[in-house]
């Protein structure tokens, strides 16, 4: 099985500021990774399909690169928003595994 | 409008049983692949399943012999009977649509199952 090291676990930033979280898969996966964001209590939210799709009606300020193992997921500006886990998913031979999440909060 | 709702869920003894269901509206179960996808209180999302749209499924290791994943298209309800359950299932169970870039583009409300004694 395929597995995800997202790091880092919880990341401290101020509105405004640029936030990046990396991915790494055990092995390589091609394209095929996604990132979500989720609230408190709330169901996740496709951001980022294939890499670095952005999903319609995401704000542009989200955006994700990367391919083979290696991946990264980037807020240009935090809003008020946006504090809240994110989590990359990676699919493979129709089997999907989640990294761990990172938790973005109030500096 | 796309959407997905769970319910089924409570509390039961290890060693129980327990059906999920997911009923969704806005597209049809059977020409999409859906999947479930649960979260134990305060940690992280773990895939548990998935059937496509030809009717194959799979599963997570965790789950692997004791949860099956089904579906009735007359109905377009997505079902997860689970059993043998143990402390560990305990969690949040979400059902979510597969998207054709191979992620989940919507989800359901969630399920709470709580596995104790």
């Amino acid at each position: 099985d395929i597995q995800m090291t997202q790091s880092p676990s919880t990341l401290s930033a101020s509105v405004g500021d640029r936030v990046t979280i990396t991915c790494r898969a055990s092995q390589s996966i091609g394209g095929w990774l996604a990132w979500y964001q989720q609230k408190p209590g709330k169901a996740p939210k496709l951001l980022i399909y294939k890499a670095s799709s952005l999903e319609s009606g995401v704000p542009s300020r989200f955006s994700g690169s990367g391919s083979g193992t290696e991946f990264t997921f980037t807020i240009s500006s935090l809003q008020a928003d946006d504090f809240a886990s994110y989590y990359c998913q990676q699919y493979s031979s129709y089997s999907w595994t989640f990294g761990q999440g990172t938790k973005v909060e109030i500096k | 409008e796309v959407q997905l709702v769970e319910s089924g869920g409570g509390l039961i003894q290890p060693g129980g049983s327990l059906r999920l269901s997911c009923a969704v509206s806005g597209f049809t179960v059977s020409t999409n692949y859906i999947n479930w996808v649960r979260q134990a209180p305060g940690k992280g999302l773990e895939w548990v399943s998935v059937i496509f749209s030809g009717g194959s499924t799979n599963y997570a290791d965790s789950v692997k012999g004791r949860f099956t994943i089904s579906r009735d298209n007359s109905k377009n309800i997505l079902y997860l009977q689970m059993n043998s359950l143990r402390a560990e299932d305990t969690a949040v169970y979400y059902c979510a649509r597969g998207s054709s870039g191979w992620a989940f583009d919507h989800w359901g409300q969630g399920s709470l199952v709580t596995v104790s004694s």
